[in-house]
C-alpha cells in the first residue's frame, strides 16, 4: 500500500483568502490526482498532476483557481485561491501504484 | 464516457441483516477496472476491492462479497450479517487503467446499520 499524508487535515478560512494543501507520499509515484468532495456529494476529479509537466484540469476547474505544483515524485500541492463558501469541501489527493489507487486522509476546508 | 450509477441513495437495515449495494457502470473500454470504497464518518476513503474486466469471478472476503456481471454491467456489493461498524457511505468507481488513470465515482450509497 501507499502511505499518503495531507496537511492541513482541516482548516477554516475567510472568503477571499487562499489555502495551500500539501500531499506527501511515502515513495515515488508517477501520477497524482486531486479530488474534491463537496458536502454530501461524491468525489470529483480536479486535476491530474505529473511530475515535470503542467497539471491537466477537468472541465469546470481552472489553473487560476486551483494551481497545482508537482516538484518531485513524492510531493504535490493544491492551492484553493480566492476562496468562497462554495469551496467548502474535502480535498483529497490520490496516487496510483501497482494497479491500486490510494487516497490521502483528506483536507476538510470550511470557508466562512 | 465512463459513468457509474448507484441508484440507492440511502439504505437502512437492522443489525445482522444482509444488504446489497448496487452499482451499474457504463464504459466503451474493453479493459477497465471497478472499485469499491468505504467512507466512514471520519471521512477517509478505505479501499475494499478492485476487479478488472477480465475477471468475472465473484469474490468473498469475510462478510463482504462482490458480484461482477458484465452482461448487465453491474458490480454489486453484499454485506452479510451487517454490523453497526458497517455504517458508512460506500462508493463504486471505475477507471480504464487501475493505477494510472483517475477514478470515476458513483454518487455513493449511505448505509445505516441500526442496533
Amino acid at each position: 500500500s501507499a502511505v499518503i499524508s495531507q496537511k492541513p487535515s482541516r482548516d477554516i478560512c475567510q472568503r477571499g483568502t487562499s489555502l495551500t494543501i500539501q500531499c506527501q507520499v511515502d515513495s515515488q509515484v508517477t501520477m497524482m490526482f486531486w479530488y474534491r468532495q463537496q458536502p454530501g456529494q461524491s468525489l470529483t476529479l480536479i486535476a491530474t498532476a505529473n511530475q515535470g509537466s503542467e497539471a491537466t484540469y477537468e472541465s469546470g476547474f481552472v489553473i487560476d483557481k486551483f494551481p497545482i505544483s508537482r516538484p518531485n515524485l513524492t510531493f504535490s500541492t493544491l492551492t484553493v485561491s480566492n476562496m468562497s463558501p462554495e469551496d467548502s469541501s474535502i480535498y483529497l489527493c490520490s496516487v496510483g501504484r501497482r494497479n491500486e489507487q490510494f487516497f490521502g486522509p483528506g483536507t476538510r476546508l470550511t470557508v466562512l | 464516457a465512463q459513468k457509474v450509477t448507484q441508484a440507492q441513495t440511502e439504505i437502512s437495515v437492522v443489525e445482522k441483516e444482509d444488504v446489497t449495494l448496487d452499482c451499474v457502470y457504463e464504459t466503451r473500454d474493453t479493459t477497465y477496472y471497478l472499485f469499491w470504497y468505504k467512507q466512514p464518518p471520519s471521512g477517509e476513503l478505505v479501499f475494499l476491492i478492485r476487479r478488472n474486466s477480465f475477471d468475472e469471478q465473484n469474490e468473498i472476503s469475510g462478510r463482504y462479497s462482490w458480484n461482477f456481471q458484465k452482461s448487465t454491467s453491474s458490480f454489486n456489493f453484499t454485506i452479510t450479517a451487517s454490523q453497526v461498524v458497517d455504517s458508512a457511505v460506500y462508493f463504486c468507481a471505475l477507471s480504464e487503467d487501475s493505477g494510472n488513470t483517475p477514478l470515476v465515482f458513483g454518487k455513493g450509497t449511505r448505509l445505516s446499520v441500526i442496533a
